[in-house]
């Protein structure tokens, strides 16, 4: 049973377009969502999150998109750079658990 | 500000052997986290500490894991006797307080592989 979802194992994107990366969710009662950055042998690192009453947030070159009736969300990089490639997670949290999605691996073509 | 620490690195065990992983978090924060990765998955939580408290561990199997934090600093996990799904990557993290908005900090884990 998966709460969070992210349907794209891999995404390739030119170096200076945007990465979009989505996620799916099942719970309504899911408070904040949150995106994490893997690089392989490290832990995964916060990037940004944002709280169920708002529909975005933003930080520099990260922009994260909630539609509550879709039950989804997105995660913008614009312009994608080559330190962006990535496993990228989506987490979602409530009642004070968190449960993280797959990933998403992006690949930044020069 | 240091991170959160985690040893050994890498383990290679055979089955029916034991293994124990240490964690030393952020200086200051009181919450504690215990992950499992398995290959091509999310981080897993497997317990979760506040303060040398349990907070959760409905996903821990008790039978073979244990885990403590007994001055509510360092945690250590063991896991006996390990079987060859338990092959994974174990990650620690920790938060100044509870989930939701307070993101976790993670260490880079513990790579374990079950011959």
């Amino acid at each position: 049973d998966q709460q969070v979802k992210q349907n794209s194992p891999s995404l390739s994107v030119q170096e200076g377009r945007i990465s979009i990366l989505n996620c799916d969710y099942t719970n309504s009662m899911f408070d904040y969502f949150l995106w994490y950055k893997k690089y392989p042998a490290e832990g995964p690192t916060f990037l940004i999150s944002i709280s169920s009453i708002k529909d975005k947030n933003e930080d520099g070159r990260f922009t994260v998109f909630l539609n509550k009736s879709a039950k989804h969300l997105s995660l913008h990089i614009v312009p994608s750079q080559p330190g962006d490639s990535a496993v990228y997670f989506c987490a979602a949290s409530a009642d004070d658990k968190i449960i993280f999605g797959k990933g998403t691996r992006l690949h930044i073509l020069p | 500000e240091a991170g959160v620490a985690q040893s050994p690195r890498y383990k290679i065990i055979e089955k029916r052997q034991s293994v124990a992983f240490w964690c030393n978090p952020i200086s200051g924060h009181a919450t504690l986290y215990w992950y499992q990765q398995i290959l091509g998955q999310g981080p897993k939580l497997l317990i979760q500490f506040q303060n040398n408290g349990v907070v959760d561990d409905s996903q821990l199997p008790k039978d073979r894991f244990s885990a403590e934090r007994l001055k509510g600093v360092d945690s250590t996990l063991k896991i006996q006797p390990a079987k060859l799904e338990d092959s994974a990557v174990y990650l620690c993290a920790s938060s100044p307080m509870g989930q939701g908005a307070q993101p976790q900090h993670f260490g880079d884990g513990t790579r374990l592989s079950i011959l």
